[in-house]
Protein backbone atom coordinates (compact mmCIF):
# COMPACT_ATOMS: atom_id res chain seq x y z
CA UNK A 1 0.00 0.00 0.00
CA UNK A 2 0.92 3.96 -0.22
CA UNK A 3 3.39 4.96 2.56
CA UNK A 4 4.29 8.39 3.30
CA UNK A 5 6.79 10.10 4.91
CA UNK A 6 8.22 13.24 6.05
CA UNK A 7 11.11 14.27 8.18
CA UNK A 8 9.84 15.07 11.70
CA UNK A 9 11.25 18.72 12.66
CA UNK A 10 12.38 21.89 10.81
CA UNK A 11 13.36 25.29 12.71
CA UNK A 12 13.80 28.17 10.65
CA UNK A 13 14.02 31.74 11.63
CA UNK A 14 10.95 34.28 10.76
CA UNK A 15 11.53 35.99 7.07
CA UNK A 16 13.23 32.84 5.83
CA UNK A 17 12.46 30.67 3.95
CA UNK A 18 10.49 27.15 5.33
CA UNK A 19 11.00 23.90 2.93
CA UNK A 20 9.07 20.88 4.15
CA UNK A 21 10.03 17.72 2.28
CA UNK A 22 7.82 14.35 1.18
CA UNK A 23 7.75 11.03 -0.13
CA UNK A 24 5.47 8.51 -1.42
CA UNK A 25 5.40 5.41 -2.84
CA UNK A 26 2.90 4.91 -5.16
CA UNK A 27 3.55 6.24 -8.14
CA UNK A 28 -0.21 6.15 -9.40
CA UNK A 29 -0.97 9.07 -7.06
CA UNK A 30 -3.32 11.35 -8.60
CA UNK A 31 -3.23 14.07 -6.15
CA UNK A 32 -1.26 14.93 -3.29
CA UNK A 33 -2.23 17.40 -0.13
CA UNK A 34 -0.67 19.37 2.37
CA UNK A 35 -2.61 20.02 4.89
CA UNK A 36 -1.54 22.51 8.58
CA UNK A 37 -2.28 21.60 12.06
CA UNK A 38 -2.45 24.07 14.31
CA UNK A 39 -2.00 23.24 18.35
CA UNK A 40 -5.63 22.51 19.51
CA UNK A 41 -7.19 22.36 16.14
CA UNK A 42 -8.10 20.45 13.54
CA UNK A 43 -6.05 19.94 9.98
CA UNK A 44 -6.89 22.93 7.53
CA UNK A 45 -6.05 22.18 3.88
CA UNK A 46 -3.52 24.51 2.51
CA UNK A 47 -3.06 23.38 -0.82
CA UNK A 48 -2.83 20.10 -3.30
CA UNK A 49 -1.65 19.21 -6.40
CA UNK A 50 -2.32 17.28 -9.51
CA UNK A 51 -0.12 14.68 -10.70
CA UNK A 52 0.36 15.89 -13.96
CA UNK A 53 1.96 19.51 -12.56
CA UNK A 54 4.77 20.11 -11.69
CA UNK A 55 4.40 23.05 -9.63
CA UNK A 56 1.80 25.29 -8.28
CA UNK A 57 2.08 28.66 -6.33
CA UNK A 58 -0.40 30.21 -4.18
CA UNK A 59 0.80 33.35 -2.43
CA UNK A 60 3.40 32.73 -0.27
CA UNK A 61 3.43 28.81 -0.99
CA UNK A 62 4.93 27.10 -3.44
CA UNK A 63 4.56 23.16 -3.80
CA UNK A 64 7.19 20.98 -6.24
CA UNK A 65 6.24 17.89 -7.22
CA UNK A 66 8.63 15.39 -8.93
CA UNK A 67 6.75 12.56 -9.94
CA UNK A 68 10.55 10.84 -10.74
CA UNK A 69 11.36 10.65 -7.54
CA UNK A 70 7.97 10.23 -5.85
CA UNK A 71 9.04 13.40 -4.13
CA UNK A 72 6.68 16.53 -3.05
CA UNK A 73 7.47 19.65 -1.19
CA UNK A 74 6.13 22.63 0.36
CA UNK A 75 7.82 25.93 -0.07
CA UNK A 76 6.72 29.02 2.09
CA UNK A 77 8.45 32.06 1.43
CA UNK A 78 9.08 34.64 4.51
CA UNK A 79 8.34 32.66 7.08
CA UNK A 80 5.95 33.95 9.96
CA UNK A 81 5.85 32.84 13.79
CA UNK A 82 1.85 32.10 12.44
CA UNK A 83 2.98 29.59 10.40
CA UNK A 84 4.66 27.09 13.26
CA UNK A 85 2.41 24.49 13.23
CA UNK A 86 2.63 20.67 12.02
CA UNK A 87 2.50 20.55 8.53
CA UNK A 88 0.84 17.19 6.74
CA UNK A 89 1.21 15.85 3.19
CA UNK A 90 -1.04 13.25 1.99
CA UNK A 91 -1.37 11.00 -0.94
CA UNK A 92 -4.66 9.68 -2.37
CA UNK A 93 -4.67 6.06 -3.07
CA UNK A 94 -4.65 4.22 -6.31
CA UNK A 95 -7.71 1.87 -4.93
CA UNK A 96 -10.66 3.80 -3.86
CA UNK A 97 -9.33 7.41 -4.91
CA UNK A 98 -11.25 8.86 -1.77
CA UNK A 99 -8.77 7.28 0.79
CA UNK A 100 -6.24 9.62 1.65
CA UNK A 101 -2.67 8.04 3.40
CA UNK A 102 -1.05 11.04 5.78
CA UNK A 103 2.52 11.29 6.31
CA UNK A 104 3.04 11.48 10.33
CA UNK A 105 3.54 15.05 9.80
CA UNK A 106 6.52 18.12 9.94
CA UNK A 107 6.68 20.06 12.97
CA UNK A 108 7.72 23.67 12.15
CA UNK A 109 9.50 26.43 14.41
CA UNK A 110 9.36 29.88 13.84
CA UNK A 111 11.65 31.74 15.67
CA UNK A 112 11.72 35.73 16.04
CA UNK B 1 -21.13 27.83 4.83
CA UNK B 2 -20.34 25.85 8.39
CA UNK B 3 -17.57 23.69 8.14
CA UNK B 4 -17.54 19.69 9.53
CA UNK B 5 -18.65 20.19 13.56
CA UNK B 6 -17.77 17.51 16.48
CA UNK B 7 -19.29 17.35 19.67
CA UNK B 8 -18.10 17.37 22.28
CA UNK B 9 -14.89 19.51 21.99
CA UNK B 10 -13.26 17.54 25.04
CA UNK B 11 -14.71 14.33 26.58
CA UNK B 12 -13.45 12.73 30.01
CA UNK B 13 -14.71 9.93 30.97
CA UNK B 14 -13.71 6.47 33.36
CA UNK B 15 -12.62 3.11 31.94
CA UNK B 16 -15.29 0.83 31.31
CA UNK B 17 -17.81 3.80 30.75
CA UNK B 18 -19.77 3.98 26.83
CA UNK B 19 -18.69 7.18 24.92
CA UNK B 20 -20.29 8.50 21.72
CA UNK B 21 -18.70 11.21 19.61
CA UNK B 22 -20.69 13.09 17.18
CA UNK B 23 -19.89 14.49 13.76
CA UNK B 24 -21.69 16.80 11.45
CA UNK B 25 -20.23 17.08 7.76
CA UNK B 26 -20.08 19.58 5.33
CA UNK B 27 -23.85 20.29 3.82
CA UNK B 28 -23.83 18.21 0.21
CA UNK B 29 -20.72 15.91 0.93
CA UNK B 30 -21.32 12.15 0.24
CA UNK B 31 -17.87 10.83 2.41
CA UNK B 32 -17.52 10.79 5.61
CA UNK B 33 -14.11 9.80 7.61
CA UNK B 34 -13.27 8.78 11.08
CA UNK B 35 -9.83 9.34 11.97
CA UNK B 36 -8.00 9.01 15.26
CA UNK B 37 -4.42 10.88 16.47
CA UNK B 38 -1.89 10.05 19.16
CA UNK B 39 1.40 10.80 19.63
CA UNK B 40 2.61 7.78 19.16
CA UNK B 41 0.92 6.28 15.81
CA UNK B 42 -0.06 9.49 14.16
CA UNK B 43 -3.22 9.71 12.27
CA UNK B 44 -5.13 6.71 11.62
CA UNK B 45 -7.89 6.38 9.54
CA UNK B 46 -10.72 4.44 11.63
CA UNK B 47 -13.39 4.02 8.90
CA UNK B 48 -15.48 5.71 6.27
CA UNK B 49 -18.96 5.95 4.58
CA UNK B 50 -20.20 7.13 0.91
CA UNK B 51 -23.61 8.11 0.78
CA UNK B 52 -24.25 6.68 4.67
CA UNK B 53 -23.23 2.96 3.58
CA UNK B 54 -19.79 2.19 5.55
CA UNK B 55 -17.12 1.00 2.70
CA UNK B 56 -14.01 0.66 4.64
CA UNK B 57 -14.13 -0.12 8.43
CA UNK B 58 -10.73 -2.03 8.60
CA UNK B 59 -8.99 0.56 10.46
CA UNK B 60 -11.23 0.19 13.39
CA UNK B 61 -9.40 -1.12 16.34
CA UNK B 62 -11.47 -3.85 17.64
CA UNK B 63 -15.07 -4.45 18.37
CA UNK B 64 -15.53 -1.97 21.22
CA UNK B 65 -15.59 0.78 18.56
CA UNK B 66 -18.56 0.92 16.26
CA UNK B 67 -19.31 3.94 13.97
CA UNK B 68 -23.07 4.99 12.01
CA UNK B 69 -24.51 7.19 10.22
CA UNK B 70 -28.30 7.19 10.04
CA UNK B 71 -28.55 10.52 7.81
CA UNK B 72 -26.57 12.61 5.39
CA UNK B 73 -26.04 14.77 8.00
CA UNK B 74 -25.28 12.94 11.12
CA UNK B 75 -22.57 10.39 12.33
CA UNK B 76 -21.74 8.79 15.44
CA UNK B 77 -18.32 6.79 16.75
CA UNK B 78 -19.10 4.94 19.86
CA UNK B 79 -16.59 3.19 22.39
CA UNK B 80 -17.98 0.45 24.47
CA UNK B 81 -16.76 -0.16 26.71
CA UNK B 82 -14.38 2.81 26.74
CA UNK B 83 -10.36 2.15 27.96
CA UNK B 84 -7.36 4.42 29.17
CA UNK B 85 -5.22 3.17 25.56
CA UNK B 86 -8.42 5.32 23.23
CA UNK B 87 -7.11 8.41 24.73
CA UNK B 88 -6.78 10.63 21.24
CA UNK B 89 -8.53 12.91 19.47
CA UNK B 90 -10.59 11.55 17.46
CA UNK B 91 -11.20 13.68 14.10
CA UNK B 92 -14.53 13.92 11.60
CA UNK B 93 -13.59 14.61 8.02
CA UNK B 94 -16.08 14.89 4.90
CA UNK B 95 -15.40 15.38 1.22
CA UNK B 96 -17.36 15.34 -2.30
CA UNK B 97 -16.28 13.15 -4.62
CA UNK B 98 -15.06 14.09 -7.90
CA UNK B 99 -13.14 12.32 -10.93
CA UNK B 100 -10.05 11.52 -9.57
CA UNK B 101 -9.53 13.20 -6.57
CA UNK B 102 -11.08 13.74 -2.91
CA UNK B 103 -10.43 16.93 -0.73
CA UNK B 104 -11.08 16.18 2.83
CA UNK B 105 -12.45 19.05 5.06
CA UNK B 106 -11.68 18.10 9.31
CA UNK B 107 -13.83 19.17 11.99
CA UNK B 108 -12.17 20.30 14.99
CA UNK B 109 -11.83 16.96 16.61
CA UNK B 110 -12.38 15.55 20.17
CA UNK B 111 -10.30 15.23 22.57
CA UNK B 112 -11.31 11.86 24.71
CA UNK B 113 -9.56 11.35 28.34
CA UNK B 114 -10.31 7.84 29.59
CA UNK B 115 -9.19 7.59 33.36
Amino acid sequence: GEDVEQSLFLSVREGDSSVINCTYTDSSSTYLYWYKQEPGAGLQLLTYIFSNMDMKQDQRLTVLLNKKDKHLSLRIADTQTGDSAIYFCAANMNTGFQKLVFGTGTRLLVSP
Amino acid sequence: DAGVIQSPRHEVTEMGQEVTLRCKPISGHDYLFWYRQTMMRGLELLIYFNNNVPIDDSGMPEDRFSAKMPNASFSTLKIQPSEPRDSAVYFCASSLAQAGGNTQYFGPGTRLTVL
